[in-house]
């Protein structure tokens, strides 16, 4: 069984663009988490998708955005970039809760 | 909300036995989750806690207290590739989010 799988996994940005991330979950997973993780801040939530709805969102700004499509498969996408949004995004899939999450490889963003 | 505390970093030595803390401070509680992390990996899933007591996976157990609001991750027989960071995490109600420690750094040394 394949597991989550995310794309690109490292990318270099200017300030000012934008970006899109995308995640395709374990095959039969309808739930789909965005963190981001930082040395400073450590793992924090970004939003949840189940059966193409945010479910969740947290406490980030409105540069930052996302959404499931009807195979489950996510993308986020991050505007407007600053040089504080560089970091690891992960994405965690599971089948409802998120008791037992599984995650991705992640994507390192670094904005130059 | 949800806060969580862990030791920011934990040194043992190949083969002994190490236990890393987690409390927690939550608005409701419905169980508690541990990662394993390794430098440039991604979180996988060790252990989830939703009741009191003992979870054993192998060499690897996990404690729940929910009267003391605290768990503990206990690692037997430490091994070199144990070397990683540990996450403590709790659900919110709706299961669609976790809050996370800031992780424990683990060194096994030889």
């Amino acid at each position: 069984k394949a597991g989550v799988t995310q794309t690109p996994r490292y990318l270099i940005k200017t300030r000012g663009q934008q970006v899109t991330l995308s995640c395709s979950p374990i095959s039969g997973h309808r739930s789909v988490s965005w963190y981001q993780q930082t040395p400073g801040q450590g793992l924090q939530f970004l939003f949840e998708y189940f059966s193409e709805t945010q479910r969740n969102k947290g406490n980030f700004p409105g540069r930052f955005s996302g959404r499931q499509f009807s195979n489950s498969r996510s993308e986020m996408n991050v505007s407007t970039l600053e040089l504080g949004d560089s970091a690891l995004y992960l994405c965690a899939s599971s089948q409802d809760r998120a008791d037992e999450a599984f995650f991705g490889q992640g994507t390192r963003l670094t904005v130059v | 909300g949800q806060s969580l505390e862990q030791p920011s970093e934990v040194t043992a030595v190949e083969g002994a036995i190490v236990q890393i803390n987690c409390t927690y401070q939550t608005s409701g509680f419905y169980g508690l989750s541990w990662y394993q992390q390794h430098d440039g990996g991604a979180p996988t899933f060790l252990s989830y806690n939703g009741l009191d007591g003992l979870e054993e996976t192998g060499r690897f157990s996990s404690f729940l207290s929910r009267s003391d609001s605290y768990g503990y991750l206990l690692l037997q027989e430490l091994q070199m590739k144990d070397s990683a960071s540990y996450f403590c995490a709790v659900p919110n109600n709706a299961g669609n989010m976790l809050t996370f420690g800031g992780g424990t750094r683990l060194m096994v040394k030889p």
